[in-house]
């Protein structure tokens, strides 16, 4: 299985400051068809995840435009050029390239 | 608005059987892969199942191959997941999701499975 390795796990951010989370796979994340299937949810406390970015850079319809995504093959990254109040919560990756699909373990970003 | 209601959780015990169900809205359904993906309690994120758009394919994560069934109806708009031979670590918020792949994404609220004796 590919194994997706986040970092930090934990990330006490200022408000108005960036914050920047790294997600590194195990094998490349590049699919047969050339798309790589890399995507960022964020789950806030007592909610469900919601989609954030796939396919490494793509926001999802209504995500700010302070998340941005970057990354190739195996070597990903999600950031928040500010850091808002509502944007505390965990911070998944997730690949969709293989089978079976596999998330990071999270990382949580809390307001110092 | 993409909404996805899932339903069919409940307390059963270990060994016993429950059928989920993902009735999907606001996208045309039947054009689109779907998953299904678990929570533990104060845990991360597992997916479970996928299935493509027309209901050939199916893929399973390795624990839940030969106990697990995906299928879907696109006539009804809706997703299901037969479990058997539960296990306690099957515990678990279970939610349909969009497969991220392409531009649209959605998860429900999930339904919470619980198996104990």
């Amino acid at each position: 299985d590919i194994v997706m390795t986040q970092t930090p796990l934990s990330s006490p951010v200022t408000l108005g400051q960036p914050a920047s989370i790294s997600c590194r796979s195990s094998q490349s994340l590049v699919h047969s068809d050339g798309n790589t299937y890399l995507s960022w949810l964020h789950q806030r406390p007592g909610q469900p995840p919601r989609l954030l970015i796939y396919k490494i850079f793509n926001r999802f319809s209504g995500v700010p435009d302070r998340f941005s995504g970057s990354g190739s093959g195996t070597d990903f990254t999600l950031k928040i050029s500010r850091v808002e109040a509502e944007d505390v919560g965990v911070y998944y990756c997730m690949q969709s390239t293989h089978f079976p699909h596999t998330f990071g373990r999270g990382t949580n970003v809390e307001i110092k | 608005e993409v909404q996805l209601l899932e339903s069919g959780g409940g307390l059963v015990q270990p060994g016993g059987s429950l059928r989920l169900s993902c009735a999907a809205s606001g996208f045309i359904f039947s054009n689109y892969v779907m998953d299904w993906v678990r929570q533990a309690p104060g845990k991360g994120l597992e997916w479970v199942s996928g299935i493509n758009k027309g209901g050939e394919r199916t893929d399973y994560a390795d624990s839940m191959k030969g106990r697990f069934t995906v299928y879907r109806d696109n006539s009804q708009n809706t997703l299901f997941l037969q479990m058997n031979n539960l296990r306690a670590e099957d515990t678990a918020l279970y939610y349909c999701i969009i497969r991220p792949i392409i531009g649209m994404g959605g998860w429900g609220q999930g339904t919470l499975v619980t198996v104990s004796s």
